[in-house]
């Protein structure tokens, strides 16, 4: 089975504080991705990477960005964390050229 | 803009009915079609997808129809179970997936 693993469930951060949202993938996927969920707006794409060391921006980058580092593993990072970041963040990943996406767990991240 | 659109918010269904889920899109450039179903705090998890030059696919109680002309794709689960109530989302892939809205599924014993 793929297992895409998010690092928190659950996450309380304060305005203004640096937050990193780890994920890994044990399937040796080589297409990765951050989603935010929010009620209304359904999933909307941050930031992907379809291999180590590179990244493209999604529909909603800004005030975020993401490290691929290792083929398994993708940080979304939010470099100032303000109220309108609290959300569901998702990661997911796929092999290439295949369209489905396994998802993480999701974290619930709350900035207060 | 939203490249794909669910337009029914929620939708409620009756134990052993048929429930039917739509979704529209704008893009005729997406090559492949996917249903997700997702439970509250968890991970979306995928049901069945359909490729561009199909016009249906078939998985058990789940059906997914596509007519490019029209640009719109359905879901269609039958009979409806209790643990079939879940948010679904559809989703197009242009290699990345763009997600629709969602729609609330409850199924009412």
């Amino acid at each position: 089975d793929v297992k895409v693993t998010q690092s928190s469930r659950y996450l309380v951060k304060r305005t203004g504080e640096k937050v990193f949202l780890e994920c890994v993938q044990d399937m040796d996927h080589e297409n990765m991705f951050w989603y935010r969920q929010d009620p209304g707006l359904g999933l909307r794409l941050i930031y992907f990477s379809y291999d180590v060391k590179m990244k493209e921006k999604g529909d909603i980058p800004e005030g975020y960005s993401v490290s691929r580092e290792k083929k398994e593993r993708f940080s979304l990072i939010l470099e100032s964390a303000s109220t309108n970041q609290t959300s569901m963040y998702l990661c997911a990943s796929s092999f290439g050229g295949l369209p489905e996406a396994f998802f993480g767990q999701g974290t619930r991240l709350t900035v207060v | 803009d939203q490249q794909v659109k669910q337009n029914s918010p929620s939708l409620s269904v009756q134990e052993g009915r048929i429930s039917i889920l739509n979704c529209d899109y704008t893009n005729s450039m997406f090559d492949y079609f996917l249903w997700y179903k997702k439970y509250p705090a968890e991970g979306p998890t995928f049901l069945i997808s359909i490729s561009s030059i199909k016009d249906k696919n078939e998985d058990g109680r789940f059906t997914v129809f596509l007519n490019k002309s029209a640009k719109h794709l359905s879901l269609h689960i039958v009979p409806s179970q209790p643990g079939d109530s879940a948010v679904y989302f559809c989703a197009a892939s242009d290699r990345k997936l763009v997600f629709g809205q969602g729609t609330r599924l409850t199924i009412n014993p």
